[in-house]
């Protein structure tokens, strides 16, 4: 099991340009989600899916769209970068439901470091 | 809305000692769960423990265990026999009904030799 897969790790952007965040999980977890780490801010929730076809808004959402076309894939998309969009991006999945079995916490990909200039 | 505060921005510890870690959360919910994440310097996020709300009784994962009040709502890490590897940013998270992850802005552990 690959778990979480985040891609690109590194990026580098100018201001208005667009790229998508690829995230792809393969767990079967039916719940993904983005979130964008800056410091002395901790983990902020910016898009997250409870299944193929529903995506809803988390706490930081301008400036990204997200679509979940499947169970597996969950892309974040930039269309017109910002500097205030530097960030390190985490994308994340579960499984639904109650409890805290190993499967209905959160795994992380390993983050994607981008630079907005 | 959820809060998750860490009142320590930085902690050190003395390798082999015990440290605390804080954590605190506002919810109107009873029904929720909480975690404690660990971020080395590779920047990948690990699961340290985790807690059930409706369960009174404290987690242990072997050196790490919890606090947990939940009357005053708070949620704190205690790391005994401190090594190097423990060394990394700490971060506390609140999990809601319905899967959403709050975190807290984190709590960066200084072990010294």
């Amino acid at each position: 099991n690959a778990g979480v897969t985040q891609t690109p790790k590194f990026q580098v952007l100018k201001t208005g340009q667009s790229m998508t965040l690829q995230c792809a999980q393969d767990m079967n977890h039916e719940y993904m989600s983005w979130y964008r780490q800056d410091p002395g801010m901790g983990l902020r929730l910016i898009h997250y899916s409870v299944g193929a076809g529903i995506t809803d808004q988390g706490e930081v959402p301008n400036g990204y769209n997200v679509s979940r076309s499947t169970t597996e894939d969950f892309p974040l998309r930039l269309l017109s970068a910002a500097p205030s969009q530097t960030s390190v991006y985490f994308c994340a999945s579960s499984r639904l439901g109650q409890g805290i079995s190993g499967a209905n916490v959160l795994t992380f990909g390993a983050g994607s470091r981008l630079t907005v200039l | 809305a959820q809060t998750v505060t860490q009142s320590q921005p930085e902690m050190s510890v003395q390798e082999a000692e015990t440290v605390t870690l804080s954590c605190t959360y506002d919810t109107s919910e009873s029904d929720y769960y909480l975690f404690w994440y660990k971020q080395p310097p590779s920047r990948q996020m690990i699961l340290v423990i985790r807690q059930e709300a409706y369960k009174q009784q404290n987690a242990t994962e072997n050196r790490f265990s919890v606090n947990f009040q939940k009357a005053a709502k708070s949620f704190s890490l205690k790391i005994s026999d401190s090594q190097l590897g423990d060394a990394a940013m700490y971060f506390c998270a609140y999990r809601r009904t319905g899967n959403q992850f709050y975190f807290g802005t984190g709590t960066s552990l200084t072990v010294i030799p």
